[in-house]
C-alpha cells in the first residue's frame, strides 16, 4: 500500500516569511496529492491539491509542486500571516481512491 | 456546498456499551464516505471505506465486528463502536465524495468530528 513520510513534524516561522512542507510517497500508481489545514478542534480543510498530470499550482500564496520521478510533493507558503498557523497535512492516493495521509506538521507564525 | 456533518459531536460512554456516529453529506450525495481515526497531536489514520449499499471495505488490523459501517444511503454513513473500551477512546472522523447525478469530484470533505470517551 501507499506509505507517505511528511516533514518536518514541527515549522516556526516569522510573519512574513515562507514556509516549506515537504512529502514522499512510495507507490508510484498515485496520481492525486491534496494537502490539508486543521486548525485545533476544527476538521481537515481542503487547500489546494494537485494531479500527476501537473508538476506545480499555485492558488494566491499557496503553491504545490510535484516530482513525479523522485516521487515527492512539497507545499509552499508566501508571506506568511499569524492565521496560517494549523497543523497540515499533506496526501497522496488515487483519485476516486482511497487517501494516504502524512503524520502532519505543525506550523506557528509569529507575529 | 460540500458540507458534512457529524453528531454527536462529543460522546462519552461506559465501557461494555455501544456507540453509534453519524456522517451525513448535507448538500450533496456521496456514493463513497471514509471513516477515520485521529489521536492528539497524531494524523488520520483511514479505518474503512464505506460504499452505499454493499460492504464496507476495512483496512488492515482494523476490526470490522467492531466497527460496523452502515452506508444505507446516498447521503449517510454510520459508525458503530460495539461493546466500546477505554482504549477506543479517540477522535473519528469522517469524509465524504460528491457521487451524484450533477457534481462529481476526488475531493474528500471533511466532518467536524466525534471525540469518544470511554469510562
Amino acid at each position: 500500500g501507499e506509505n507517505v513520510e511528511q516533514h518536518p513534524s514541527t515549522l516556526s516561522v516569522q510573519e512574513g516569511d515562507s514556509a516549506v512542507i515537504k512529502c514522499t510517497y512510495s507507490d508510484s500508481a498515485s496520481n492525486y496529492f491534496p494537502w490539508y489545514k486543521q486548525e485545533l478542534g476544527k476538521r481537515p480543510q481542503l487547500i489546494i491539491d494537485i494531479r500527476s498530470n501537473v508538476g506545480e499550482k499555485k492558488d494566491q500564496r499557496i503553491a504545490v509542486t510535484l516530482n513525479k520521478t523522485a516521487k515527492h510533493f512539497s507545499l509552499h507558503i508566501t508571506e506568511t500571516q499569524p492565521e496560517d498557523s494549523a497543523v497540515y497535512f499533506c496526501a497522496g492516493g488515487t483519485s476516486y481512491g482511497k487517501l494516504t495521509f502524512g503524520q502532519g506538521t505543525i506550523l506557528t507564525v509569529h507575529p | 456546498g460540500a458540507v458534512v456533518s457529524q453528531h454527536p459531536s462529543r460522546v462519552i460512554c461506559k465501557s461494555g456499551t455501544s456507540v453509534k456516529i453519524e456522517c451525513r453529506s448535507l448538500d450533496f450525495q456521496a456514493t463513497t464516505m471514509f471513516w477515520y481515526r485521529q489521536f492528539p497531536k497524531k494524523s488520520l489514520m483511514l479505518m474503512a471505506t464505506s460504499n452505499e449499499g454493499s460492504k464496507a471495505t476495512y483496512e488492515q488490523g482494523v476490526e470490522k465486528d467492531k466497527f460496523l459501517i452502515n452506508h444505507a444511503s446516498l447521503t449517510l454513513s454510520t459508525l458503530t463502536v460495539t461493546s466500546a473500551h477505554p482504549e477506543d477512546s479517540s477522535f473519528y472522523i469522517c469524509s465524504a465524495r460528491s457521487s451524484g447525478t450533477t457534481w462529481v469530484t476526488d475531493t474528500q470533505y471533511f466532518g467536524p468530528g466525534t471525540r469518544l470517551t470511554v469510562l
